[in-house]
């Protein structure tokens, strides 16, 4: 079974711009998460989406969305970016995102802002 | 106080050796723990799961929960340098949605040949 992927593995953006990442979960689950991963702050929860419904939020700004779709590839976007959005952004997927279920994570997208 | 606190190391320890990585946490609602481990340049792979307290023991990988003392542990026998890795524990009161895990920040563990 494949893995969780992501694309674009890395990304170069200004100030400014906006960015869409993009996440395809194993095949048959149903509930993506979005980290985000700093050297500082570490591991920090963003969203969850679920049947293309956010089921979950983190504390982050309203820069920050995400969409699920049908098949349950997620993207994330991030507008107004800000050198402090750098960060490697993981994506995790599981069966259901119930208590139980074990969360498969992506390689990540690198992403710097200049 | 931070929901999750780990020592972030780094932890250096020579081959063979067993290895004590640990976590206190705050949260009395947590119930569900992990332990990660994550490569350089790679997204984390979840190496042990315990569900409440007490002991699971997966090869030379043994996690620990006190839940009485707020406290998780991982230990690794006969360390590898394949062990050579940035370990991140993390926890959820589960319930309806498990998606919001909280990490500590890692421990980065080399081992040394």
């Amino acid at each position: 079974k494949a893995g969780v992927t992501q694309t674009p593995r890395y990304l170069i953006k200004t100030r400014g711009q906006q960015v869409t990442l993009s996440c395809s979960p194993i095949s048959g689950h149903r509930s993506v998460s979005w980290y985000q991963q700093t050297p500082g702050q570490g591991l920090q929860f963003l969203f969850e989406y679920f049947s293309e419904t956010q089921r979950n939020k983190g504390n982050f700004p309203g820069r920050f969305s995400g969409r699920q779709f049908s098949n349950s590839r997620s993207e994330m976007n991030v507008s107004t970016l800000e050198l402090g959005d750098s960060a490697l952004y993981l994506c995790a997927s599981s069966p259901t995102g119930g208590g139980t279920d074990t969360q498969y994570f992506g390689p990540g997208t690198r992403l710097t802002v200049l | 106080q931070k929901e999750v606190e780990q020592d972030p190391g780094p932890l250096s320890v020579p081959e063979g050796a067993i290895v004590s990585l640990n976590c206190t946490y705050s949260n009395s609602a947590f119930q569900y723990f992990m332990w990660y481990r994550q490569y350089s340049r790679k997204g984390p792979e979840l190496l042990m799961y315990t569900y409440s307290s007490g002991n699971k023991e997966d090869g030379r990988f043994t996690a620990q929960v006190d839940k009485s003392s707020k406290y998780i542990s991982l230990f690794i026998r006969d360390s590898q340098p394949s062990d050579s890795a940035t370990y991140l524990c993390a926890m959820s009161s589960g319930g309806g949605s498990q998606g919001n895990l909280i990490f500590g920040k890692g421990t980065k563990l080399s081992v040394k040949p």
